[in-house]
């Protein structure tokens, strides 16, 4: 299985950068996940990761270090509507079928504040 | 044009009781999951389906069960409801379970069924 690490909470103004850090430990790593939820809705998908380095897609990028277990979602030009949960999730071999199933950390609580 | 559907949103019973949450996917995917998501906003997998088959059981009781009639339908039934059983599941699918290297498979989820036992 493995081990997700995030923080629980952050805040951050209107127009600034957040950088949300997630550590993992596991073994048969095959990818890692950012999703985002809102309060009282279903999370979806933001960010995959599965070699090394910087993924950019719009004002969301999403970092990955493998050999260190790492990995951070970094969120420009913050908008009110960013505030949600983000979420980490990495994929891992599991079940005895061999399948690979997300495992999800317990999530980030991301408050934006004019 | 939902693309993953579930029923009921809500979800009220007594403790003892047994109830029902039933999840349709319209994507064409081959994979569905059942997730617990818990107060603390924790969400754990239950179980997921492979083309109708059981491939995973993340250590569920017994009074959880799963039945998929079809690709389409992963349906949850739960017996003997007890306290701490109140959360919000989540039904996802994804294209395939995710046995190669195949790319990102992503997981796309239902609203989510609140299930409150008192």
């Amino acid at each position: 299985g493995q081990n997700i690490d995030q923080p629980t909470e952050m805040t951050a103004t209107e127009g600034a950068i957040v950088q949300i850090n997630c550590t993992y430990q596991t073994s048969g790593f095959n990818g890692l996940f950012w999703y985002q939820q809102h309060a009282g809705e279903a999370p979806t998908f933001l960010s995959y990761n599965v070699l090394d380095g910087l993924e950019e897609k719009g004002r969301f990028s999403s970092f990955l270090s493998r050999s260190k277990g790492y990995s951070y979602l970094l969120l420009k030009e913050l908008q009110m509507k960013d505030s949600a949960s983000y979420l980490c999730a990495v994929r891992d071999r599991g079940g005895s079928g061999g399948s690979y199933i997300p495992t999800f950390g317990r999530g980030t609580s991301l408050i934006v504040h004019p | 044009d939902t693309a993953v559907s579930q029923t009921p949103k809500y979800l009220v019973t007594q403790m003892g009781n047994d109830k029902s949450i039933k999840c349709e996917q319209n994507l064409g995917h081959d994979t569905m999951y059942w997730y617990k998501q818990d107060s603390k906003k924790f969400l754990k997998i239950m179980f997921s389906y492979n083309n109708k088959e059981l491939i995973i059981n993340e250590t569920v009781p017994n009074r959880f069960s799963p039945k998929s009639p079809d690709k389409a339908h992963l349906n949850l039934h739960i017996n003997s409801l007890e306290l701490g059983d109140s959360a919000v599941y989540f039904c996802a699918s994804s294209q395939d379970p995710g046995t190669t290297f195949s790319g990102a498979n992503v997981l796309t989820f239902g609203a989510g069924s609140r299930l409150t036992v008192l």
